[in-house]
């Protein structure tokens, strides 16, 4: 079965720098999706990614797939406290259903 | 306002008991699921359903159940038979649109036992 593996697990940065999360799957990734979740809220989609080489951006937030569709990485330029939470990658479990898998998830912390 | 309301926020159970979470949407979704949530786990999936009347388990039905009389509402029942029900459950939903299947999800039940 496929497994989604992120790192760091967590992470602590001062305000201002810049960071990257990855997101590494056991199999071809043919949809993967970024969500952010600050604790004990649910999650919030930011973005999604299909074909090998696309990268989108949002704000300061930078989602890449890579060609050969098993890793994907978010970066975040210039971080603020609106950033902190829990940053979860999903990937379509493939088959006729629309099930997703789910990384273990990275926790961003932001210093002032 | 579009979107997925779960309630209640929070939910204790006494030992025995059967306790409902409700999942309601209005973005006129197809797909409905449950995922439970654990520290360091990730999100695991319980029940899912693509059609009204229909639903299948995921990786962790045991100890659940669910019913989808209505396209807007995916109830989950955490039964006496789930001996560890202390978690963070999640509701979402989506259209049925193969490889871009984008979830929404709700803000979350907190259940803990007494």
């Amino acid at each position: 079965s496929q497994e989604l593996e992120q790192s760091p697990q967590s992470l602590i940065v001062q305000e201002g720098k810049n960071l990257t999360i990855n997101c590494t799957s056991s199999k071809t990734l043919y949809g993967l999706y970024w969500y952010k979740q600050k604790y004990g809220e649910g999650l919030i989609f930011l973005m999604m990614l299909q074909k090998g080489g696309e990268e989108k951006s949002h704000e300061k937030i930078t989602a890449k797939l890579d060609e050969k569709k098993q890793q994907s990485s978010l970066h975040i330029t210039a971080s603020q406290p609106s950033h902190a939470g829990i940053y979860l990658c999903g990937a379509d479990s493939g088959g006729a259903t629309n099930k997703l898998i789910f990384g273990t998830g990275t926790l961003l912390a932001v210093q002032p | 306002d579009g979107g997925i309301t779960q309630s209640p926020k929070y939910l204790f159970r006494k030992e025995g008991q059967n306790v409902t979470l409700s999942c309601e949407q209005n973005l006129n979704h197809d797909a409905m699921y449950w995922y439970r949530q654990d520290p360091g786990q990730g999100l695991r999936l319980i029940y899912y359903s693509q059609i009204v009347n229909d639903f299948q388990k995921g990786d962790i039905a045991e100890g659940y159940s669910v019913s989808r009389e209505k396209k807007e509402s995916f109830p989950l029942t955490v039964t006496s038979a789930q001996k560890n029900p202390t978690a963070f459950y999640l509701c979402a939903s989506s259209f049925m649109a193969l490889a871009k299947n984008i979830q929404y999800f709700g803000a979350g039940t907190r259940l803990s036992v007494l």
